[in-house]
């Protein structure tokens, strides 16, 4: 069985620019939810969504946007890049309709640098 | 604000010690407290969760312990071999919640 797949693994952009990433879930896993991890703030929630609905959001500027496709697949996009958004950002999948009766399950990560 | 406290930040032990890790935690609504391992170039992967209703939990060398009037819960690895040498994370999750809060995480190193 496959597990949680993010792509690209690597990125460097410029500040002001705008970046995509995307996420496969664990096939039949309805719940994905996105962290960013830095070294100084830890593991930090962004969103998670659930069937195509975005049901919480963390505390992050509005730059921070996500959606989810009807396959379960998702994409987070930060707009107008700044150099603190030098990080790695994580997908997690559920296959539970509420996180907290399953296990999420990481993927490795997009590692983003902003110059 | 960082609802879950996790101490040391790095711990080394000897092969075959037991290492403790400590979390506390201020949010009562909290009611599901799992602990994650992150091996270098990986994302966290869960290695064992405990519900507050039981004050302790193992599954083979891990073991989670809760005291729920303290708002606390620990994590020992026993018998640590230096294969256990990782980042440990614990977090928490709230009453129908979708968000995990983590710790800061803890930087084990088991040496041979």
């Amino acid at each position: 069985k496959a597990g949680v797949t993010q792509t690209p693994r690597y990125l460097i952009k410029t500040r002001g620019q705008q970046v995509t990433l995307s996420c496969s879930p664990i096939s039949g896993h309805r719940s994905v939810s996105w962290y960013q991890q830095t070294p100084g703030q830890g593991l930090q929630f962004l969103f998670e969504y659930f069937s195509e609905t975005q049901r919480n959001k963390g505390n992050f500027p509005g730059r921070f946007s996500g959606r989810q496709f009807s396959n379960s697949r998702s994409e987070m996009n930060v707009s107008t890049l700044e150099l603190g958004d030098s990080a790695l950002y994580l997908c997690a999948s559920s296959l539970a309709s509420t996180v907290n009766t399953g296990e999420l399950f990481f993927g490795e990560g997009s590692r983003l640098t902003v110059l | 604000q960082q609802q879950v406290k996790q101490s040391p930040q790095s711990l080394i032990v000897q092969k075959g010690g037991i290492p403790i890790i400590n979390c506390a935690y201020e949010n009562t609504a909290f009611d599901y407290f799992p602990w994650y391992q992150q091996f270098p170039g990986k994302g966290p992967a869960l290695l064992i969760a405990i519900r507050p209703d039981v004050s302790e939990k193992k599954e083979g060398r891990f073991t989670i312990s809760f005291n729920k009037s303290a708002k606390q819960f620990s994590l020992h690895i026993m018998d640590s071999q230096p294969g256990d040498s990782a980042t440990y994370f614990c977090a928490a999750l709230e009453t129908s919640g979708s968000r995990l809060t983590f710790g800061e995480g803890t930087q084990l190193t088991v040496n041979p």
